[in-house]
């Protein structure tokens, strides 16, 4: 198993730009999320899904557009770039239901916006 | 109000003593789960040890307890024996059981406590 796969691992962007981050799971795990983190600061989520064609908002969802066509894919499109994204994102999944769902995170990818 | 306070933002410890790093959380919900995680200087978050909010007994993983006090809301990580290795980043975390419109929420960090094993 390759648990959480997260591309690419760095990306430098000019202000306006978009893109997508990828980030995908094999373990067949419902639930998926992401999270961005800023220097000393802990991680904030930013969307998650429980499941294929449903996803919602975290604390931090603006600028962000996620979709999940599949169980194994959750990718985080940047519509319009700006410095205040620069950040390390990163991407998780877990099991849903039962009383202990350990997240398992994905490497990050280390963004900068100029 | 913050969920999930880490009161230490550096530690300097010496190397094989042990170490308690300092999580008090905030929560109504009944349920939850209390995680603590560690981000060496390469970046990747490593999860350490899980805490139910109904578990009777504190929580091990070998070198990792949790010293879970629930009338306090406080889940302070003692790490024994402190090895050079263990210099990185550590995070408290909580994951409540609310369901909100259909799905569930994830995990809330603290601002984590940077561990420095000297020594």
């Amino acid at each position: 198993n390759a648990g959480v796969t997260q591309t690419p691992k760095f990306q430098v962007l000019k202000t306006g730009q978009s893109m997508t981050l990828q980030c995908a799971q094999d373990m067949n795990h419902e639930y998926m999320s992401w999270y961005r983190q800023d220097p000393g600061m802990g991680l904030r989520l930013i969307h998650y899904s429980v499941g294929a064609g449903i996803t919602d908002q975290g604390e931090v969802p603006n600028g962000y557009n996620v979709s999940r066509s599949t169980t194994e894919d959750f990718p985080l499109r940047l519509l319009s770039a700006a410095p205040s994204q620069t950040s390390v994102y990163f991407c998780a999944s877990s099991a849903l239901g039962g009383k202990y769902n350990e997240q398992f995170f994905g490497p990050g990818t280390r963004l900068t916006v100029l | 109000a913050q969920k999930i306070t880490q009161t230490q933002p550096g530690m300097f410890v010496q190397e094989k003593e042990a170490v308690t790093l300092d999580c008090t959380y905030d929560t109504s919900d009944p349920s939850y789960g209390l995680f603590w995680y560690k981000q060496p200087s390469s970046g990747e978050m490593i999860f350490l040890i899980y805490q139910g909010s109904y578990d009777q007994q504190n929580a091990t993983e070998g070198r990792y307890s949790l010293n879970f006090q629930k009338a306090r809301k406080s889940a302070n990580l003692v790490i024994s024996a402190s090895q050079l290795g263990d210099s990185a980043m550590y995070f408290c975390a909580m994951r409540e059981a609310v369901i909100s419109g259909g799905g569930a929420d994830g995990l809330t960090f603290g601002k984590g406590t940077h561990l420095i094993i000297q020594p």
